[in-house]
C-alpha cells in the first residue's frame, strides 16, 4: 500500500538557518506529493506540491523536488524565521486514489 | 471565498454518548473528506464523498462510525457510543472533485473538530 516516511523527532533551529525535513514515499501508482504546514491551534494549510517526476513544488521560501529514483520529496528552506515554526507534513495522492496518506509529521521549532 | 468551516471547534462527551459533527466545504467543491487526527496513529483517512456517487467508507474504523453528505454539500459525521479511544482532532478537507486538472484533487482543510471523550 502507499506510505509516507518523514525523519524521526522534532527539529529545532535558530532563526536564519537552513531547514530540511527528509520525506520518502513507497507508492503503486504515479502520485502526487504534498507538504502541509499545521500552525500552532490551526489546521491543516497546503504549502506546496508536485504531481510529476522531476517537479519543484515552491511556496513561501519552502521547495521541494519530487524525486522518483529516490522516491522522495523533502522540505528545504534556506532561511528560515520565527514565524515558520509549525508541524510539517507530507502526503502523497495516488493516481486512481483519491484519499491522502500522511506521514507522521515534524515538529519545527525555530528559536530567536 | 469562505474555507471549509467546522463545528463544534470543541466538543466534550461522556463515553457512551454519540456525538455529531458537522463539516461545511468551500463553496463548488464536490468531494468531501474527512480524516482524525490523534498522537498515537497521525493522520488518518476515514470517509470520501465525490458528488452523488457512493462514499468510500473504506476507512472508518468501526461501525459506531458513520457520515452523511445531505444536498452534496454539508458533510456530518457521527460516533455512536463513543469510547475514549475516539479522542481525537476530527478534519474536514475538500477538493474541486473530478472536474479535470490537478487542482480537482488538492485537498484544502478545515480548523477541525477536538473531540474528548471523558
Amino acid at each position: 500500500g502507499n506510505s509516507v516516511t518523514q525523519m524521526e523527532g522534532p527539529v529545532t533551529l535558530s532563526e536564519e538557518a537552513f531547514l530540511t525535513i527528509n520525506c520518502t514515499y513507497t507508492a503503486t501508482g504515479y502520485p502526487s506529493l504534498f507538504w502541509y504546514v499545521q500552525y500552532p491551534g490551526e489546521g491543516l494549510q497546503l504549502l506546496l506540491k508536485a504531481t510529476k517526476a522531476d517537479d519543484k513544488g515552491s511556496n513561501k521560501g519552502f521547495e521541494a523536488t519530487y524525486r522518483k529514483e529516490t522516491t522522495s520529496f523533502h522540505l528545504e528552506k534556506g532561511s528560515v524565521q520565527v514565524s515558520d515554526s509549525a508541524v510539517y507534513f507530507c502526503a502523497l495522492r495516488d493516481y486512481g486514489n483519491n484519499r491522502l496518506a500522511f506521514g507522521k509529521g515534524n515538529q519545527v521549532v525555530v528559536i530567536p | 471565498g469562505a474555507g471549509v468551516s467546522q463545528s463544534p471547534s470543541n466538543k466534550v462527551t461522556e463515553k457512551g454518548k454519540d456525538v455529531e459533527l458537522r463539516c461545511d466545504p468551500i463553496s463548488g467543491h464536490t468531494a468531501l473528506y474527512w480524516y482524525r487526527q490523534s498522537l498515537g496513529q497521525g493522520l488518518e483517512f476515514l470517509i470520501y464523498f465525490q458528488g452523488n456517487s457512493a462514499p468510500d467508507k473504506s476507512g472508518l474504523p468501526s461501525d459506531r462510525f458513520s457520515a452523511e453528505r445531505t444536498g452534496g454539500s454539508v458533510s456530518t459525521l457521527t460516533i455512536q457510543r463513543t469510547q475514549q479511544e475516539d479522542s481525537a482532532v476530527y478534519l474536514c478537507a475538500s477538493s474541486l472533485g473530478s472536474s479535470g486538472g490537478t487542482e480537482s484533487y488538492t485537498q484544502y482543510f478545515g480548523p477541525g473538530t477536538r473531540l474528548t471523550v471523558l
